[in-house]
């Protein structure tokens, strides 16, 4: 099982363009959740996913997007980038994490120039 | 709102010590606790889940407790080696949220030989 793939690993985006973080799971997990981490920040919750269908806002949303058409696919979308949105980019998901762990992909670095 | 500490921010050690790394929130209605590791420029990989219900986990040369009433968990790592140098996060699993995880800001910890 490939577990949580995310891309691209790296991005160099410029102030006010636009673009979509991939990620794909393939262990039918119902949850998934996006998160930033910036250095000595630990990690914020952008967005989360209890299943297809049904997002929510987590405790850093604005100036992003998700859907989730899919069990296996959770994409976040960043409109008009500005520097602050420079950070880590992690994805991960979980069966359910009021009881399973959560697994989570490699990252991808975006920086907004 | 919970909010999730954890002390000291660094920590270097000689190799073969025991140690021991923090982790405080300040809501005990949880599901879960874990700890994470973190390797630099990687993504997260889960080491112990604690349910609520549980005092303690143990994986090899790790052991996690937790103590749900005051909002505590602690991961003890017994004959320290360079290889467990690393970034080790906390996170919990917020209860009737969808199982949010709301994570520390970690303990970068460095093994010297």
């Amino acid at each position: 099982n490939a577990g949580v793939t995310q891309t691209p690993k790296f991005r160099i985006l410029k102030i006010g363009q636009s673009m979509t973080l991939q990620c794909a799971q393939d262990m039918n997990h119902n949850y998934m959740y996006w998160y930033r981490q910036d250095p000595g920040m630990g990690l914020k919750l952008i967005y989360y996913s209890v299943g297809a269908g049904i997002t929510d806002k987590g405790e850093v949303p604005n100036g992003y997007n998700v859907s989730r058409s899919t069990t296996e696919d959770f994409p976040l979308r960043l409109e008009l980038a500005a520097p602050s949105q420079t950070s880590v980019y992690f994805c991960a998901s979980s069966y359910s994490t009021t009881v399973t762990e959560a697994f989570f992909g490699q990252g991808t670095r975006l920086t907004v120039v | 709102k919970q909010e999730v500490t954890q002390i000291p921010a660094a920590l270097s050690v000689p190799e073969g010590e025991n140690l021991v790394l923090n982790c405080s929130f300040t809501d005990s209605a949880i599901y879960n606790l874990q700890w994470f590791r973190q390797d630099p420029g990687k993504g997260l990989t889960s080491l112990l889940l604690i349910q609520s219900s549980q005092r303690e986990q143990t994986s090899g040369r790790l052991n996690a407790s937790l103590d749900k009433s005051s909002g505590r968990s602690t991961l003890y790592i017994a004959a320290s080696q360079p290889g467990d140098s690393a970034t080790y996060l906390c996170a919990v699993a917020i209860y009737n949220q969808g199982g949010k995880l709301i994570f520390g800001q970690g303990t970068e910890l460095s093994v010297k030989p």
